[in-house]
């Protein structure tokens, strides 16, 4: 089955500045690949997805790029702020039919004030 | 989006007693729903996927007769915990996909407490 890891698994960085998580994956077949953000407590809210014909996808301040060959994808979220503070998910799937969703291990981002 | 409603968001229930948690899906159909266990500071785990009309598929690991999972209708999943030890003591979600989109949509969550 399809394995995803993620790192780092804490980021602390100062407000303004620019924060990277990486993912890679292990399933050639995989071709969808979303980002969440988790609040302690709450359900994981998806903030960017990318799909496996695209290099990259960007929204306002965050994007995602994706290297197929090596399997890998990247989180990018430039001039952070406090309330981008909160567990960030990576994903893998085949979107083709119903599949499930397999999580990272999770960043824990602190944007210090 | 489509829009998952889990119930309830929380219980606190004494060991050995049987808890039953329950996932709709409110404006379609969904044949497939998937239940996700996540233990505090941890990532989102699958437990099992639950097929409407057919036996639920459980992922290595998950004990089948203590978590039940009965999806009888298009719209309601259920999931019950049998025998509740403190050990079950987690944070439960299901989710969704729509199969003619690729995004997950995902419940409240349940917190539970066994004691």
């Amino acid at each position: 089955g399809e394995n995803v890891e993620q790192h780092p698994s804490t980021l602390s960085v100062q407000e303004g500045d620019s924060a990277v998580i990486k993912c890679t994956y292990s399933d050639s077949a995989s071709n969808y690949f979303p980002w969440y953000k988790q609040e302690l407590g709450k359900r994981p809210q998806l903030i960017i997805d990318i799909r496996s014909n695209v290099g990259e996808k960007k929204d306002q301040r965050i994007a995602v790029t994706l290297n197929k060959t090596a399997k890998h994808f990247s989180l990018h979220i430039t001039e952070t702020q406090p309330e981008d503070s909160a567990v960030y998910f990576c994903a893998a799937s085949f979107s083709g039919s119903a599949r499930q969703l397999t999580f990272g291990s999770g960043t824990q981002l602190t944007v210090l004030p | 989006g489509a829009v998952v409603s889990q119930h309830p968001s929380w219980v606190i229930c004494k060991s050995g007693t049987s808890v039953k948690i329950e996932c709709r899906s409110l404006d379609f159909q969904a044949t497939t729903m998937f239940w996700y266990r996540q233990f505090p500071k941890q990532s989102l785990m699958l437990m099992a996927t639950s097929n409407e009309g057919s036996k639920a598929t459980y992922e290595q690991g998950v004990e089948k007769d203590k978590f039940l999972i009965n999806h009888a209708s298009l719209t309601l999943s259920t999931l019950t915990v049998t025998s509740a030890h403190p050990e079950d003591s987690s944070f439960y979600i299901c989710s969704v996909r729509v199969i003619s989109a690729t995004e997950a949509f995902f419940g409240q969550g349940t917190r539970l407490t066994v004691v």
